[in-house]
């Protein structure tokens, strides 16, 4: 069974600092890497996703991955108390369009 | 552009009714996603189809659910007979086909709670 894991929270920063979110899996073969937000009573929504090892920046956001050591975490900078939500880190099963996602982790942004 | 329909957003019946829950994918997108949220177990994918073909069943719980495609724009997720733990949000989410890093976009759900 395909595993994606990630620390369910509460994570409370305060506002302006920067939210370090991260994720695990379990499938070496995983070419893409998805993270979604989630705001409570909401459908998740895409924000940033990563193909190749290293950094990508997007605003504030930068997604950073390591295949070698299976991980995947999103960096928010200057958080804002509009960031709290729950971040959901979703995996692709390799060879499939089947996602596995994480349980999510709880982002509460202290103003 | 439209994003992905669901419908209903709140559905509530009792116990024993049969539940038909739509969707309607973005318009080119071949790839279409049937998913159930709780708090327990979180968001689990319960079928998806490729070109309006099932691909994949093996997230649907048991033979009370069953989902079609009968076209590239429609999709149908029902539950006969419901019972009080289907209460869940169901989501349909969407992708295109291509390569299997495309990201999927989601509807805004069904909440759906069984008497």
């Amino acid at each position: 069974q395909k595993e994606v894991e990630q620390n369910s929270g509460p994570l409370s920063v305060p506002e302006g600092a920067i939210a370090s979110l991260n994720c695990t899996y379990s499938d070496r073969g995983s070419q893409s890497f998805f993270w979604y937000r989630q705001y409570s009573g909401k459908s998740p929504e895409l924000i940033m996703f990563i193909y190749s090892n290293g950094d990508k920046e997007d605003g504030r956001f930068t997604a950073q991955l390591n295949k070698a050591s299976q991980y995947v975490s999103l960096l928010i900078r200057d958080s804002q108390p509009s960031d709290s939500a729950t971040y959901l880190c979703a995996v692709p099963t390799s060879g499939t369009y089947k996602y596995i996602f994480g349980t999510g982790t709880r982002l509460k942004v202290l103003a | 552009d439209a994003g992905v329909i669901q419908s209903p957003r709140h559905e509530v019946t009792e116990m024993g009714q049969e539940v038909t829950l739509r969707c309607k994918p973005i318009s080119g997108h071949n790839s279409l996603f049937w998913y159930r949220q709780t708090m327990m177990r979180g968001l689990e994918l319960l079928i998806y189809f490729n070109n309006n073909v099932p691909i994949d069943d093996s997230g649907m719980p048991e033979d009370r659910f069953s989902a079609k495609m009968p076209n590239a724009s429609f999709s149908t997720l029902k539950i006969q007979p419901s019972e009080p733990r289907d209460s869940a949000v169901y989501f349909c989410a969407s992708s295109p086909t291509g390569t299997i890093n495309q990201p999927q976009h989601f509807g805004d759900g069904t909440r759906l709670s069984i008497l």
